[in-house]
């Protein structure tokens, strides 16, 4: 997972508390995605960003914000921690050219519990 | 609506011997299709991908295989080892727009001594 860090690796939050989830990369890469994972149900995406002040949602966006003010950083926002929001995430980077498989690479994850 | 599906959620194989996985999909507009290996507790890492363009692509032990007809792909490992237990994800490229890849659920791979 050289490239992309995530921090924290594991958090455990109260039902209703906020939290940050940090993904930086150091290869200038444009495109970053949040993703989670849910046992049995793949990796579902949540926001992704083409570049620095460019966001949009993906696939299960509700309750998550991001920001992306730098090439390096993608943080995820959790405002009002649900149970349902239990789940790891993955931050995943990509150059994001026009032709080609587009291959992502991922950071080592982060495992959020909501109690 | 499950675009990406991996119908078998595990599969059990014998060292040495041939491990299949397969994937469906239903979006004709997938251009890539590509295969993730995934190890407890780290990300998924990628594997081997093909074109839409193309109906085989060969990398060392790992072939995908993809019927466009049938909107099927399947990952070939042979021969196994154990070090390939894993969670294998199939995933697919949108052609336009943000490129996003698209997973299917997963398919725990399992290789018995």
């Amino acid at each position: 997972n050289a490239g992309v860090t995530q921090t924290p690796k594991f958090r455990i939050l109260k039902i209703g508390q906020s939290m940050t989830l940090q993904c930086a990369q150091d290869m200038n890469h444009n495109y970053m995605y949040w993703y989670r994972q849910d046992p049995g149900m793949g990796l579902k995406l949540i926001y992704y960003s083409v570049g620095a002040g460019i966001t949009d949602k993906g696939e299960v966006p509700n309750g998550y914000n991001v920001s992306r003010s730098t090439t390096e950083d993608f943080p995820l926002r959790l405002e009002l921690a649900a149970p349902s929001q239990t789940s790891v995430y993955f931050c995943a980077i990509s150059s994001g050219l026009s032709s080609g498989a587009n291959v992502l690479t991922f950071g080592a994850g982060s495992r959020l519990t909501v109690l | 609506d499950q675009q990406v599906k991996q119908n078998s959620p595990s599969l059990s194989v014998q060292e040495g011997r041939i491990s299949i996985l397969n994937c469906d999909y239903t979006n004709s507009m997938f251009d890539y299709f590509l295969w993730y290996k995934k190890y407890p507790a780290e990300g998924p890492t990628f594997l081997i991908s093909i074109s839409s363009i193309k109906d085989k692509n060969e990398d060392g032990r790992f072939t995908v295989f993809l019927n466009k007809s049938a909107k099927h792909l399947s990952l070939h490992i042979v021969p196994s080892q154990p070090g390939d237990s894993a969670v294998y994800f199939c995933a697919a490229k949108e052609w336009a727009g943000a490129q996003k890849l698209v997973f299917g659920q997963g398919t725990r791979l399992t290789i018995n001594p």
